[in-house]
């Protein structure tokens, strides 16, 4: 089956900064892969997805890019703000909607210092 | 935070007993899903659904069981073959073949 791994764990950036969390998949037909945040003892919300015939995707500050060929995709955040502090996942499916469920990596701590 | 309900929010249970988490939309999704969550272990998938009456096993199914007998309706039953069972199990659905999941608040299930 498919295997998420997610780096780093943990991650701590000045206000303003940028964050970047990368993860690699094994499943080369994996087409899907969404990122989730999720707040302390709340449930994950999806922030941003990508899909296989896209290698770039935007929205305000948040970014993903996807490489096929080498398995790899990260979440870029740029201009960090206190809000975004949180635990971060990110995820993978093999089809187009996860509609056979989504294999997740184990999460990034990522810390906003003020 | 409507659409995907859990109940109870908080669940004690005795080692050896069986317990139901309860997990209920209003979104007509199609598909619906169980996960565990433990520290720092990220999220996986125990048991899916993507239709009524049918559902398929996840990465972690062994001790646990599911019924999917109303498309609103996706039930767990965390039976006493499961060895660890304390944990935060986490309840979501997806329009099939769509993409974004809707979680629900969670679970979080104490065996002692």
């Amino acid at each position: 089956g498919e295997n998420v791994e997610q780096h780093p764990s943990t991650l701590s950036v000045q206000e303003g900064d940028s964050a970047v969390i990368k993860c690699t998949y094994s499943d080369s037909a994996s087409n899907y892969f969404p990122w989730y945040k999720q707040e302390l003892g709340k449930r994950p919300q999806l922030i941003i997805d990508i899909r296989s015939n896209v290698g770039e995707k935007k929205d305000q500050r948040i970014a993903v890019t996807l490489n096929k060929t080498a398995k790899h995709f990260s979440l870029h955040i740029t201009e960090t703000q206190p809000e975004d502090s949180a635990v971060y996942f990110c995820a993978a499916s093999r089809t187009g909607g996860g509609a056979d469920g989504l294999t997740f990596g184990k999460g990034t701590h990522l810390i906003i210092q003020p | 935070d409507g659409g995907i309900t859990q109940s109870p929010k908080y669940l004690f249970r005795k080692e050896g007993q069986n317990v139901t988490l309860s997990c209920e939309q209003n979104l007509n999704h199609d598909a619906m899903y169980w996960y565990r969550q433990d520290p720092g272990q990220g999220l996986r998938l125990i048991y899916y659904s993507q239709i009524v009456n049918d559902f398929q096993k996840g990465d972690i199914a062994e001790g646990y069981s599911v019924s999917r007998e109303k498309k609103e309706s996706f039930p767990l039953t965390v039976t006493s073959a499961q060895k660890n069972p304390t944990a935060f199990y986490l309840c979501a659905s997806s329009m099939r073949g769509v993409g974004d999941y809707y979680f629900g608040p969670g679970t979080r299930l104490t065996v002692t």
